[in-house]
C-alpha cells in the first residue's frame, strides 16, 4: 500500500542539526513531489517546504530558508529534511507528506510524524 | 503570503448532527483548496481536495464546497469517529497555508 515511514524521535540540543528521514513505498517515489510540515505541541500545522523527487528543485518557507535542506534520495525512495541551528521553538512533530497534482495539489499520504524535541 | 481563516475555531456537538466549517481566503484561491481531519497524536488525514472532490476512501458523510475566498467543509450526520480537529489548507501558491484549526469535541 502507499505509506510513508519517518525516522523515529530526536532530542537535541539548540544549536545542533537534525536530519529527519522519510521512507515511501508502493508507487513509483520519482514522479511525486514530496512537502515538510511541523506541528509545535498544541498548535496548528506549519508547511516548511517541497521537494520533487523528479528534478531535485526545492522551495522552502522564508521562515527557515538558510537553515533547512530537504533533500531525496532515489535509489532508497527516501526523503530527508535536515534543520540547522536547532531552537527551541523548532520543538515539534515534523511530518512528510507526498504532493498529489492530480485533479489538484493536496498532501497524502502522510508519514506518522517524528517529535523532535529541542532542549539544553 | 495567503491567510486562512476557519471559524470556528472549536465547536461542541452531539452524534447526528449537522456541523459547517468554514475557512476563508485572504485572497482568491479558485478551488485550490483541501480539508484534512486530525486526531490526536495522529497524521493529519486528506477528506476534501479542490474544494469538493471527497477523497477515496472517505465517508459520504463529509463534504466540500465553495471557490474563490470562501469554503465550507459539512458533516452531514456526525459520528463518533468525526470528533477531532480539520484544518484548511490552500494551495493556490506558495508558501502553502493552514487554517488555525477547527476543534470539534462531543457535546
Amino acid at each position: 500500500q502507499v505509506q510513508l515511514v519517518q525516522s523515529g524521535a530526536e532530542v537535541k540540543k539548540p544549536g545542533a542539526s537534525v536530519r529527519v528521514s522519510c521512507k515511501a513505498s508502493g508507487f513509483t517515489f520519482g514522479t511525486y513531489g514530496f512537502t515538510w510540515v511541523r506541528q509545535a505541541p498544541g498548535q496548528g500545522l506549519e508547511w516548511m517546504g517541497w521537494i520533487s523527487a523528479y528534478s531535485g528543485n526545492t522551495n522552502y518557507a522564508q521562515n527557515i530558508q538558510g537553515r533547512v535542506t530537504m533533500t531525496t534520495d532515489t535509489s532508497t525512495s527516501t526523503v530527508y529534511m535536515e534543520l540547522r541551528s536547532l531552537r527551541s521553538d523548532d520543538t515539534a512533530v515534523y511530518y512528510c507528506a507526498r504532493v498529489v497534482t492530480s485533479g489538484g495539489n493536496y498532501f497524502d499520504p502522510w508519514g506518522q510524524g517524528t517529535l523532535v524535541t529541542v532542549s539544553s | 503570503d495567503i491567510q486562512m481563516i476557519q471559524s470556528p475555531s472549536s465547536l461542541s456537538a452531539s452524534v447526528g448532527d449537522r456541523v459547517t466549517i468554514t475557512c476563508r481566503a485572504s485572497q482568491t484561491i479558485s478551488n485550490y483548496l483541501n480539508w484534512y481531519q486530525q486526531k490526536p497524536g495522529k497524521a493529519p488525514n486528506l477528506l476534501i481536495y479542490a474544494a469538493s472532490s471527497l477523497q477515496s476512501g472517505v465517508p459520504s458523510r463529509f463534504s466540500g464546497s465553495g471557490s474563490g475566498t470562501d469554503f465550507t467543509l459539512t458533516i452531514s450526520s456526525l459520528q463518533p469517529e468525526d470528533f477531532a480537529t480539520y484544518y484548511c489548507q490552500q494551495s493556490y501558491s506558495t508558501p502553502r497555508t493552514f487554517g488555525q484549526g477547527t476543534k470539534l469535541e462531543i457535546k
